[in-house]
C-alpha cells in the first residue's frame, strides 16, 4: 500500500513565523499535492508538482511556497504565518501517467492541523 | 464556487438502510472520483468513473454519472456503522494548462446502529 506520511499531526505556530510542513511518499509517485481543508469549503489545492524541482500553483497559492528537491518529498512553506492560515493541511501523491492523462487516484496523508495564534 | 457540490451536506440513516449522495458540477470533466474521509484522517479513494461511463459498481458502492445533467450519485447499500464518514466527489478537468482534481465540500454521513 502507498504510504504518505506527514511529519506532524498537530502544529501550533505564532503569527509571522516561517512554517515548514513536510510530506514523504514511499511509492515513487511523480505527482504530489498540497491541499488545505476548511469546514464548508472542502479541499482547495495550494500547489502541486509533477516532477522533482517542478511546481505549479493551485487555486490558493498566496502566502505559500513549496519545495521538491527529491521525488519522495514535497514541502509546504508558509513564509510568514497568519491566523487565516489556521487549517487542516493534506498532502497527497498519485502515480504519474502523463500530464495530460487521466488523474489517477490520490493517496492522502493523515493531515497536519495547523493553528496560528 | 466549488466545481463539485455534494448534496445533502449531512445525512443520518439507520444501519441497514441505503445512503445516496449527489454531486453536481459545472464544467466538462474527464472523470469523476469519490473519496471517503474518516474523522481526523486523510481521504481514501473509493471509485473512479470515466466521462464515457454511466454506472460503476464496487462492492456495496454504486456510482452513476449523467454528463448531460452534470451530476453523479454515490449509493451505499446496506449501510453499516463503520460507513460513518464524510464523502467527497472530485472532478478531473482541465484547468488552465493542466488537468486537476477539484473537490466538493462533502457530505457527512452518520449511520446509526
Amino acid at each position: 500500500d502507498v504510504k504518505v506520511t506527514q511529519s506532524s499531526r498537530y502544529l501550533v505556530k505564532r503569527t509571522g513565523e516561517k512554517v515548514f510542513l513536510e510530506c514523504v511518499q514511499d511509492m515513487d509517485h511523480e505527482n504530489m499535492f498540497w491541499y488545505r481543508q476548511d469546514p464548508g469549503l472542502g479541499l482547495r489545492l495550494i500547489y502541486f508538482s509533477y516532477d522533482v524541482k517542478m511546481k505549479e500553483k493551485g487555486d490558493i497559492p498566496e502566502g505559500y511556497s513549496v519545495s521538491r528537491e527529491k521525488k519522495e518529498r514535497f514541502s509546504l512553506i508558509l513564509e510568514s504565518a497568519s491566523t487565516n492560515q489556521t487549517s487542516m493541511y493534506l498532502c497527497a501523491s498519485s502515480l504519474y501517467s502523463g500530464r495530460w492523462e487521466t488523474n489517477s487516484p490520490l493517496h492522502f496523508g493523515n493531515g497536519t492541523r495547523l493553528t496560528v495564534t | 464556487s466549488q466545481q463539485g457540490e455534494e448534496d445533502p451536506q449531512a445525512l443520518s440513516i439507520q444501519e441497514g438502510e441505503n445512503a445516496t449522495m449527489n454531486c453536481s458540477y459545472k464544467t466538462s470533466i474527464n472523470n469523476l472520483q469519490w473519496y471517503r474521509q474518516n474523522s481526523g484522517r486523510g481521504l481514501v479513494h473509493l471509485i473512479l468513473i470515466r466521462s464515457n461511463e454511466r454506472e460503476k459498481h464496487s462492492g456495496r458502492l454504486r456510482v452513476t454519472l449523467d454528463t448531460s445533467k452534470k451530476s453523479s450519485s454515490l449509493l451505499i447499500t446496506a449501510s453499516r456503522a463503520a460507513d460513518t464518514a464524510s464523502y467527497f466527489c472530485a472532478t478531473d478537468a482541465f484547468k488552465g494548462s493542466a488537468r486537476q482534481l477539484t473537490f466538493g465540500s462533502g457530505t457527512q454521513l452518520t449511520v446509526l446502529p
